[in-house]
C-alpha cells in the first residue's frame, strides 16, 4: 500500500542546515510528484516545494534561496535541505504524494540553540 | 503570488446543521481549488479536488462549489466526527493554502 514517512533531526540550531528524508513505498517516484508542506505549531499550512515525476523541482518563492529538493529513485527517497535556519522555520514538515491522497505523518523540527 | 482569503476563521455549529466555509482567491484560479480536513495531531486529508469533485471515500455530506475567485465547502449535515480545521488550496499558479477554519460542535 502507499506510504510516506518523514525522518530527520528533531532539533536544529539557528543558522544550521535542515536535512529531511521522505521514504515512500507503494508507488514510483518517476510517475508521481512529491511535495513538502510545513505547519508551524498551532498555525496554517505552507507549501514548501515539490519534485516532479521527471525530476524537476519547484520551490516556494519565499524559501527558494535556502531550499533544495532532490531524490534517489533507487531508494524511493526524497530529500529536503534548507539552510540558514531561523526560529520561524520551526514547524511540522509533511511530505505528500501529489498534494492529494497520501501524506506522511509529519516530522516536528524545532530550531533552537 | 495568488492570495487565498478563507472565512470564517472559527465556526461553531450544532450536529445536523448545514455548514459553509468560503475561500476567495486574489485572482482567477478557474476550478483549481482543493479542500482538506485536518484533525488534531494528524496530516491533512483531501476532501474535494478541482472545486467540486469528491475524493474517493469521503462522505457525500461534503460538497464543493465555485469557480474563478469564489469557492465554498459545504457540510450538509454536521456530524461530531467533522470537528477539525479545514483548509483550501489553490493549485492554479503554484500553491497557496487558505488560513484555515476551525470547526467545533456547539
Amino acid at each position: 500500500q502507499v506510504q510516506l514517512k518523514e525522518s530527520g533531526p528533531g532539533l536544529v540550531q539557528p543558522s544550521q542546515t535542515l536535512s529531511l528524508t521522505c521514504t515512500v513505498s507503494g508507488f514510483s517516484l518517476t510517475s508521481n510528484s512529491v511535495h513538502w508542506v510545513r505547519q508551524p505549531p498551532g498555525k496554517g499550512l505552507e507549501w514548501v516545494g515539490a519534485i516532479w515525476s521527471g525530476g524537476s523541482t519547484d520551490y516556494n518563492s519565499a524559501l527558494k534561496s535556502r531550499l533544495s529538493i532532490s531524490r534517489d529513485t533507487s531508494k524511493s527517497q526524497v530529500f529536503l535541505k534548507m539552510n540558514s535556519l531561523q526560529t520561524e522555520d520551526t514547524a511540522i514538515y509533511f511530505c505528500t504524494r501529489r498534494l492529494r491522497d497520501y501524506w506522511g505523518q509529519g516530522v516536528m523540527v524545532t530550531v533552537s540553540s | 503570488d495568488i492570495q487565498m482569503t478563507q472565512s470564517p476563521s472559527f465556526l461553531s455549529a450544532s450536529v445536523g446543521d448545514r455548514v459553509t466555509i468560503n475561500c476567495k482567491a486574489s485572482q482567477n484560479i478557474n476550478r483549481y481549488l482543493n479542500w482538506y480536513q485536518q484533525k488534531l495531531g494528524e496530516a491533512p486529508k483531501l476532501l474535494i479536488y478541482n472545486a467540486n469533485s469528491l475524493q474517493t471515500g469521503i462522505p457525500s455530506r461534503f460538497s464543493g462549489s465555485g469557480s474563478g475567485t469564489d469557492f465554498t465547502l459545504t457540510i450538509s449535515s454536521l456530524q461530531p466526527e467533522d470537528v477539525a480545521t479545514y483548509f483550501c488550496l489553490q493549485h492554479n499558479s503554484w500553491f497557496t493554502f487558505g488560513s484555515g477554519t476551525k470547526l467545533e460542535i456547539k
